[in-house]
């Protein structure tokens, strides 16, 4: 069965320090993978996804991520963290096409809340 | 309006009431999802719905009944809710495809729900 585990709960950077966020899933092959924020009193909103290719991925609002297989990881990263960026983050895994599953389903992660200090 | 638009934003309702929450999406999708966002607990997906059908039900109250008229609408009504039903009751859609696997679902902002 698919899961995804965000170790951290909350994290508190200061502003202009760089920023990883850690996810971990678990699924039978290679995944579909997704970062989502979520401000408060907000829906979701998509950061990135990774569906095949470079494993190397550019989001919005200068934000990337890395999957790593061997692993079974896909890190949030951000060079320069701004106040703006408070929020929650949210990593999902879905499932591939063909490897059966249910459509559509996206399993998400506990979620880990960002705190930025001015 | 763009994207996933979602109705009432806030809802205060007792045990008794019966209630519907409406999400209207814009993005020409065929897929549409409830999920249940809860304090402390991952996002829960409730339905989906493909095509305007129910493919997915994950072992729901039946006081949630979801109804989809067409691609562009979705309803969950409520009635007799309890109190551990207050939540951020989150829409979403995605252009899904025929062979399975899992496209980018847009989200709209939620109804915030509380039972009293």
């Amino acid at each position: 069965a698919q899961s995804v585990t965000q170790p951290d709960i909350h994290i508190t950077v200061s502003e202009g320090a760089s920023l990883e966020l850690r996810c971990n899933y678990s699924y039978g092959a290679t995944p579909y993978l997704f970062w989502y924020v979520q401000s408060p009193g907000q829906g979701l909103q998509l950061l990135l996804k990774y569906f095949s290719g470079d494993t190397l991925v550019q989001g919005i609002k200068g934000f990337e991520a890395e999957f790593k297989r061997s692993q079974s990881s896909f890190n949030l990263r951000k060079p320069s963290v701004h106040w703006s960026d408070a929020a929650e983050y949210f990593c999902a895994v879905g499932a591939r096409y063909g490897d059966g599953g249910s459509q559509g389903n996206l399993i998400f992660g506990k979620g880990t809340k960002l705190s930025v200090k001015p | 309006e763009t994207g996933v638009t979602q109705t009432p934003r806030h809802l205060v309702m007792g045990m008794t009431n019966k209630k519907s929450l409406k999400c209207e999406q814009h993005l020409g999708h065929n897929a549409m999802y409830w999920y249940k966002q809860s304090a402390k607990k991952p996002l829960e997906l409730m339905f989906v719905y493909n095509f305007k059908e129910q493919t997915e039900n994950n072992s729901v109250p039946s006081r949630f009944s979801p109804e989809c008229p067409n691609s562009s609408h979705l309803f969950l009504h409520l009635h007799t809710l309890q109190p551990e039903d207050s939540a951020l009751y989150l829409c979403a859609s995605s252009q899904a495809g025929t062979s399975g696997g899992t496209e980018t679902q847009y989200f709209g902002p939620g109804t915030r729900l509380l039972v009293l």
